[in-house]
């Protein structure tokens, strides 16, 4: 069974301040790791797809990169509108469905 | 370009009721997913569907749950004799291909009184 654990739970952090998202994950054959975005009262924003261990992408002050065993999601000088919950899902080799994480709520103050 | 189209966006029903959720995928997705999330849990997947056919139900309820995607519409989860336990948020999802990155719609949050 294919499972995501998310750590933390919940960070809070000042603007501008850097920091790493954790998704560990065991799964069968990865066919593909995905970050989403979710903010209160709506539906999960697709962020990154990650397929390969030593792959990375970015967007904006978002970095995702992926192991054999986690994915982190680096956010560099956040601002406050990073503020939101981040979903880690894997999608295993005989997989339809995403199967998620709980989700690290991040919050960034002014 | 319309992402995923969800309707109602909020749903509220006696138990015993029927509930009908509705999902149109992004223009030229053929492939649907449903998912369900509970209060402080995440999203759990429930049923992939294509058109006229259901893939993979391996996450429905085995009683009360359907889930169709005719040739023609959207794509329809139905519950029936609801429960408060349904209570929940409900999403669909759609993917070009089955290995693609599945984009999320808003959701549809049902209530059962």
């Amino acid at each position: 069974e294919d499972q995501v654990t998310q750590s933390p739970e919940a960070l809070r952090l000042q603007e501008g301040e850097s920091s790493s998202l954790n998704c560990s994950y065991t799964v069968s054959g990865l066919r593909g790791l995905f970050w989403y975005r979710q903010d209160p009262g709506k539906g999960p924003e697709f962020l990154f797809t990650l397929y390969s261990a030593g792959e990375e992408k970015e967007k904006e002050r978002l970095k995702a990169t992926l192991t054999k065993k986690e994915s982190f999601l680096h956010i560099t000088a956040p601002k406050p509108e990073d503020s939101a919950t981040y979903l880690c899902a894997v999608q295993g080799g005989g997989a339809d469905g995403l199967t998620f994480g709980k989700g690290t709520h991040l919050i960034i103050q002014p | 370009n319309a992402g995923v189209m969800q309707n109602p966006r909020h749903l509220v029903r006696r138990r015993g009721q029927e509930a009908r959720l509705r999902c149109s995928p992004m223009k030229g997705h053929s492939h649907v997913y449903w998912y369900r999330q509970l209060p402080e849990e995440g999203l759990k997947f429930m049923v992939y569907l294509q058109k006229e056919n259901i893939i993979d139900e391996s996450g429905m309820p085995k009683e009360r749950f359907s889930a169709e995607f005719p040739k023609e519409g959207p794509s329809i989860l139905r519950i029936q004799q609801v429960v408060r336990g349904d209570s929940a948020a409900y999403f669909c999802a759609s993917s070009l291909m089955n290995t693609d990155t599945q984009y999320f719609g808003p959701g549809t949050r049902l209530t059962v009184l």
